[in-house]
C-alpha cells in the first residue's frame, strides 16, 4: 500500500532561519512521481514541486531546495532565510504511474515569526 | 485565464437533501479528481477520472458519486448528505500524468447540519 508520511505537525521558526521540511513516502510501484504543495492561510492549493522516481536530482528554486533521496523514500524541502510568507501549511503527495490515485500527507504547518 | 472552476464555494444544507458541487476546467485537460480536506488528516482523494466516462475510486468514495460525461466537467454529487461529510472539497486537473501536478479549484466548504 502507498503511504505519505509527515511526520512534523506544526514548525515554527524565526524569519531568516533555515527550516526542513520531511517526507517520507512508501510505495511499491518503481515508477511515481512526488509533489510539493503548499496552503496559505487564504486556502488555495499551490503546486511547488514535482519529481519523478527516476530523477534523483536536487532542485532549488531560489529559497526552496528539494532533496529526493529513495534509498530512504525520503523528498524533503527545505527553505532558506525563511520569511513570513512562508507561513502555510505544506503537503507532499505521491502519484502512481498507471492510474492516478494521489496520496497526500497530512501536512506540515509552518509559522514563521517575524 | 486558465482555471478550475468549483461552484458554490460555501453550502449548508441538511441531512439526506441531494447535492452537487460542480467543477469546470478550461485547460483540456485529461485528469481530474475530487479531494476532501479535515482537520489532522490532510487531503483525501475522493474520486478521480483518466478521460471522459472513465472514473475510479480514491481513497474515500463512500457517499460520493462523479460523472464525468464532458472533459472540461467533472460534478461530485451527494445523493444524502451525513453531517461527517461536511469538510473542504477541493477539484483538481491536470493535462497527464507526470506533468506538473495539479491544478486546484478555490475548494468548496460544505456544512451538512
Amino acid at each position: 500500500a502507498q503511504k505519505v508520511t509527515q511526520a512534523q505537525t506544526e514548525i515554527s521558526v524565526v524569519e531568516k532561519e533555515d527550516v526542513t521540511l520531511d517526507c517520507v513516502y512508501e510505495t511499491r510501484d518503481t515508477t511515481y512521481y512526488l509533489f510539493w504543495y503548499k496552503q496559505p492561510p487564504s486556502g488555495e492549493l499551490v503546486f511547488l514541486i514535482r519529481r519523478n522516481s527516476f530523477d534523483e536530482q536536487n532542485e532549488i528554486s531560489g529559497r526552496y531546495s528539494w532533496n529526493f533521496q529513495k534509498s530512504t523514500s525520503s523528498f524533503n524541502f527545505t527553505i532558506t532565510a525563511s520569511q513570513v510568507v512562508d507561513s502555510a501549511v505544506y503537503f507532499c503527495a505521491l502519484r502512481m504511474n498507471r492510474d492516478d490515485k494521489i496520496i497526500f500527507g497530512k501536512g506540515t504547518r509552518l509559522h514563521i515569526l517575524p | 485565464e486558465a482555471q478550475v472552476t468549483q461552484n458554490p464555494r460555501y453550502l449548508i444544507t441538511v441531512t439526506g437533501k441531494k447535492l452537487t458541487v460542480t467543477c469546470s476546467q478550461n485547460m483540456n485537460h485529461e485528469y481530474m479528481s475530487w479531494y476532501r480536506q479535515d482537520p489532522g488528516l490532510g487531503l483525501r482523494q475522493i474520486y478521480y477520472s483518466m478521460n471522459v466516462e472513465v472514473t475510479d475510486k480514491g481513497d474515500v468514495p463512500e457517499g460520493y458519486k462523479v460523472s464525468r460525461k464532458e472533459k472540461r466537467n467533472f460534478p461530485l454529487i451527494l445523493e444524502s448528505p451525513s453531517p461527517n461529510q461536511t469538510s473542504l472539497y477541493f477539484c483538481a486537473s491536470s493535462l497527464s500524468l507526470g506533468t506538473n501536478g495539479y491544478t486546484f479549484g478555490s475548494g468548496t466548504r460544505l456544512t451538512v447540519v
